[in-house]
């Protein structure tokens, strides 16, 4: 079975200081990931996602992510934060195949600083 | 051009009711997926449908139900509510099927509160 695991609940960085959010994914096939952000009492909206192309995913936003395979990773980051990045991010896969159900990883609360 | 619609946005309802919310995909979209939110056990998937079929469940008791419509508009129905069902619902539209490249837009969600 399909699992995504996001490290660190709450994350909280200084307004202009770097933003790492991880997932890591368990797949036995390539898998499909995604990385959505949720802002409150919204629904999601996609950051970015892989598809088997360029490792090195750019979205919206400034954010990007890199797929590792090695290290079954999709971290997502940004340069520097802004106060407007506090929301809630949610990393998600899915697998060729199969039909349109993501499997979500628990959420990371991301709180940006003055 | 239009995003998913969900309406109603919010809603209250007594245990031992039921309740039927509606997801209008955006144009051209065929699948329709709803997903469950709580904070306790995060966002689950409920089901999907295309072509007005239902093509995969989720883990979840037979007292949620949904349908889609030729239009590809879709009601998600959950009958019996318990506390436990208090949550926001998601839908969320995709162009295709089974194919797994294409991302889901989601709506803004209905949220559920039962008392």
């Amino acid at each position: 079975a399909q699992s995504v695991t996001q490290l660190g609940s709450h994350v909280s960085v200084s307004e202009g200081a770097l933003v790492l959010l991880r997932c890591n994914y368990s797949s036995s096939v390539p898998p499909y990931l995604f990385w959505y952000v949720q802002y409150p009492n919204q629904g999601l909206q996609l950051l970015l996602k892989y598809t088997s192309a360029a490792t090195l995913v750019k979205g919206i936003n400034g954010f990007e992510a890199e797929f590792k395979k090695s290290e079954t990773s999709f971290h997502l980051t940004k340069p520097s934060a802004h106060m407007s990045d506090a929301a809630e991010y949610f990393c998600a896969v899915t697998f060729s195949g199969s039909a349109r159900q993501l499997t979500f990883g628990s959420g990371t609360q991301l709180t940006v600083l003055p | 051009k239009a995003g998913v619609t969900q309406t109603p946005r919010y809603l209250i309802k007594t245990r031992g009711q039921q309740v039927t919310l509606s997801c209008s995909p955006i144009s051209g979209h065929r699948s329709v997926s709803w997903y469950q939110q709580t904070p306790g056990q995060g966002l689950q998937f409920l089901f999907e449908y295309f072509s007005e079929t239902q093509r995969n469940k989720g883990n979840f008791p037979g007292r949620f139900s949904g349908r889609q419509f030729s239009n590809s508009r879709s009601e998600m129905n959950v009958s019996t509510l318990e506390l436990g069902d208090s949550a926001l619902y998601l839908c969320a539209s995709s162009p295709t099927v089974g194919q797994g490249k294409t991302e889901a837009f989601f709506g803004q969600g209905t949220r559920l509160t039962v008392v």
